[in-house]
């Protein structure tokens, strides 16, 4: 089946800095990701959808300058967190969708935790 | 508004019995829907699915019902095994392959 790896699966940042979360689809090309964030004990909230080599579109009330996406080819898409802040604590998660796939697959997920 | 509900937070099954996780859903225009199973600090693993031209789909010990009147669907795994044991959220599109809408999800456990 496909696989989507993330990198990293855990990250621990002081607020006021930057992360970068790293989605991969490891045997497929993926024209299409998106970004889910889940808070404990909710669902996965959609966060934005990103195409392969065009600017990502953002669910309302997702700052887009706070959360850069970037989808610079067709197996590699990045979440960067900007001066992240204590609320920005959640569990990201990303999922590739390919021309040929019926379905998402989604990545491993990653923790991040603001101090 | 949530789109997509899971009204039951959990679900106790004894092994070999039929577990049985409930959705619904308030979007007319959403015309496929899915199952996942999550393990914690995982990525969902897609189960199986359904498109809205079908009531009924099934794989090996897992079977969807879609009842497009009521808006509903169910998610029947059977027999049910302690490896079971997850959170399993419904999920809804509004086409195959798109952007999908999440319920809170159903923690079930599978006692031996």
């Amino acid at each position: 089946g496909a696989v989507v790896s993330q990198h990293p699966s855990r990250v621990i940042c002081k607020s006021g800095t930057s992360v970068k979360i790293e989605c991969r689809s490891l045997d497929f090309q993926a024209t299409t990701m998106f970004w889910y964030r889940q808070f404990p004990k909710q669902s996965l909230m959609l966060m934005a959808t990103s195409n392969e080599g065009s600017k990502a579109t953002y669910e309302q009330g997702v700052e887009k300058d706070k959360f850069l996406i970037n989808h610079a080819s067709l197996t590699l898409s990045t979440l960067t967190v900007t001066s992240a802040h204590p609320e920005d604590s959640s569990f990201y998660i990303c999922s590739a969708m390919g021309l040929t796939l019926e379905t998402q697959y989604f990545g491993p997920g990653t923790r991040l935790l603001v101090l | 508004d949530q789109q997509v509900k899971q009204n039951s937070p959990s679900l106790s099954v004894q092994e070999g019995r039929i577990s049985i996780l409930n959705c619904d859903y308030t979007n007319s225009m959403f015309d496929y829907f899915l199952w996942y199973k999550k393990y914690p600090a995982e990525g969902p693993t897609f189960l199986i699915s359904i498109s809205s031209i079908k009531d009924k789909n099934e794989d090996g010990r897992f079977t969807v019902f879609l009842n497009k009147s009521a808006k509903h669907l169910s998610l029947h795994i059977v027999p049910s095994q302690p490896g079971d044991s997850a959170v399993y959220f419904c999920a809804a599109s509004g086409q195959a392959g798109t952007a999908l809408i999440f319920g809170k999800g159903t923690t079930l456990s599978v006692s031996s």
